[in-house]
């Protein structure tokens, strides 16, 4: 069956650090794949999404991330964190033959001054 | 541009009591709309999702239903809701030519407690 782990339940760092936050999926083929941000009591917020072509996606608010086929990851990162961006995180698989996207249990990303 | 409302942002109901939320899209014709529940501290559920006026795809049995009345409208209720059914309410769109799935793009959310 198809699924997405997010091993990382609560990830702290430092403002002005790096951060990466892990995805990895289980699916046949190549899905599409997408990083959503949701702050406390908001909705969801697409960061980035990977269709094809170049593995390496930019995003807004500087994120990035990277799909990497025989891993079957699409990591998130940041080369500088901002207290701003304390939120929980979502990657989430849209496998190609279905309307549905299946999300991963998400990140709680904990920003310190 | 599309936008997407969702109401009530906050709601509290006692036990038993019937519910009604709902989600317009607007800026987009013939979306694909989904409803989703995130409990506290916990990831999201699909509940329900349709992809066109009066189909609807119920995921997770239980005590709610969905309608579609309307191209861009979209209605999660309940007869009777049960403490269980506390939670934060998602309604989401997508453009609807899929599959495969398009980009969903989300509500504000409304804050379901069942007391």
């Amino acid at each position: 069956a198809q699924s997405v782990t997010q091993p990382d339940i609560h990830i702290t760092v430092s403002e002005g650090a790096s951060l990466e936050l892990r995805c990895n999926y289980s699916y046949g083929a190549t899905p599409y794949l997408f990083w959503y941000v949701q702050s406390p009591g908001q909705g969801l917020q697409l960061l980035l999404k990977y269709f094809s072509g170049d593995t390496l996606v930019q995003g807004i608010k500087g994120f990035e991330a990277e799909f990497k086929r025989s891993q079957s990851s699409f990591n998130l990162r940041k080369p500088s964190v901002h207290w701003s961006d304390a939120a929980e995180y979502f990657c989430a698989v849209g496998p190609y033959n279905t309307d549905k996207l299946i999300f991963g249990t998400g990140t709680r990303l904990q920003v310190f001054p | 541009s599309q936008t997407i409302h969702q109401w009530p942002a906050t709601l509290v109901q006692p036990v038993g009591s019937p519910l009604s939320l709902e989600c317009t899209v607007e800026g987009t014709s013939n979306p694909n709309l989904y409803w989703y529940r995130q409990a506290a501290g916990r990831g999201l559920q699909l509940l329900f999702y349709s992809v066109g006026i009066g189909q609807i795809s119920s995921e997770v049995p239980q005590n709610l239903s969905a309608s579609r009345p309307q191209d861009r409208q979209f209605i999660l209720s309940s007869k009777k809701l049960l403490l269980s059914d506390s939670g934060f309410y998602l309604c989401a769109w997508a453009d609807g030519q899929g599959p495969p799935p398009g980009t969903q793009y989300f509500g504000p959310g409304t804050r379901l407690t069942v007391l």
